[in-house]
């Protein structure tokens, strides 16, 4: 099957720990993005890489560290300086850029701060 | 500040009813796309919809545009409680970033068998 994966689905996190989130995809796709949704709320984005080891800023990236070492692979660290990172994490790619074409997205993982 | 605003936050209607969601925004757009959200899962892409376009379909999906009012709606027709989930307009501004979509907060759709 092709799509996209995120691990783990639920994750808790100590305060002051580093956790990483797992975005895997197998649809060949060069951009891939992630996003921050709280409750009731439309998405955020995070980071956004169009080719490997290149990635840009979103709107809210501090706090956040990601790396494109492989085409198929966007990890994204949620640090210790992100101050309220307890949200829904949601990983997407696309053929092209964003809003050029449809944007797939990864089930999700939801970050709990203890 | 919020490109796209979905109204109604929240619509409630009877199976075989037709649903309709508005998206407005705000700048010049190169396109608006139409997302679902079942609750806890991830997105799916549903329509998009360029600005030099007016209308499409797609299947029980009808999306209209009108650039000139700066707003999208989105028609489903003959609704199932399996249409039961959230709707979101996305946009990528005229001229902005290459990467950034830009989400509305969404209408959350109840289609009650």
């Amino acid at each position: 099957d092709g799509g996209i994966t995120q691990s783990p689905k639920y994750l808790f996190r100590k305060e002051g720990q580093n956790v990483t989130l797992s975005c895997e995809q197998n649809l060949n796709h060069d951009a891939m993005y992630w996003y921050r949704q709280d409750p009731g709320q439309g998405l955020r984005l995070i980071y956004y890489s169009q080719i490997v080891n290149d990635f840009q800023k979103g709107d809210i990236a501090e706090g956040y560290s990601v790396s494109r070492e492989k085409k198929e692979s966007f990890p994204l660290t949620v640090t210790s300086a992100q101050k309220n990172p307890t949200a829904f994490y949601l990983c997407a790619s696309s053929i092209g850029l964003a809003g050029q074409s449809e944007q797939f997205f990864g089930p999700g993982t939801r970050l709990t701060v203890l | 500040s919020q490109q796209g605003e979905e109204d109604p936050q929240a619509l409630s209607i009877q199976e075989g009813e037709n649903a309709t969601m508005n998206c407005s925004y705000k700048t010049s757009i190169n396109n608006l796309q139409w997302y679902r959200q079942n609750s806890g899962r991830g997105l799916v892409h549903l329509i998009l919809i360029r600005s030099n376009e007016r209308e499409k379909h797609s299947g029980r999906l009808r999306v209209t545009l009108d650039t000139s009012k700066k707003s999208s709606s989105l028609l489903i027709t003959a609704s199932r409680a399996a249409d039961t989930a959230s709707y979101f307009c996305a946009t990528r501004i005229y001229g902005g970033s290459q990467g950034n979509l830009i989400f509305g907060k969404g209408t959350k759709l109840s289609v009650k068998p």
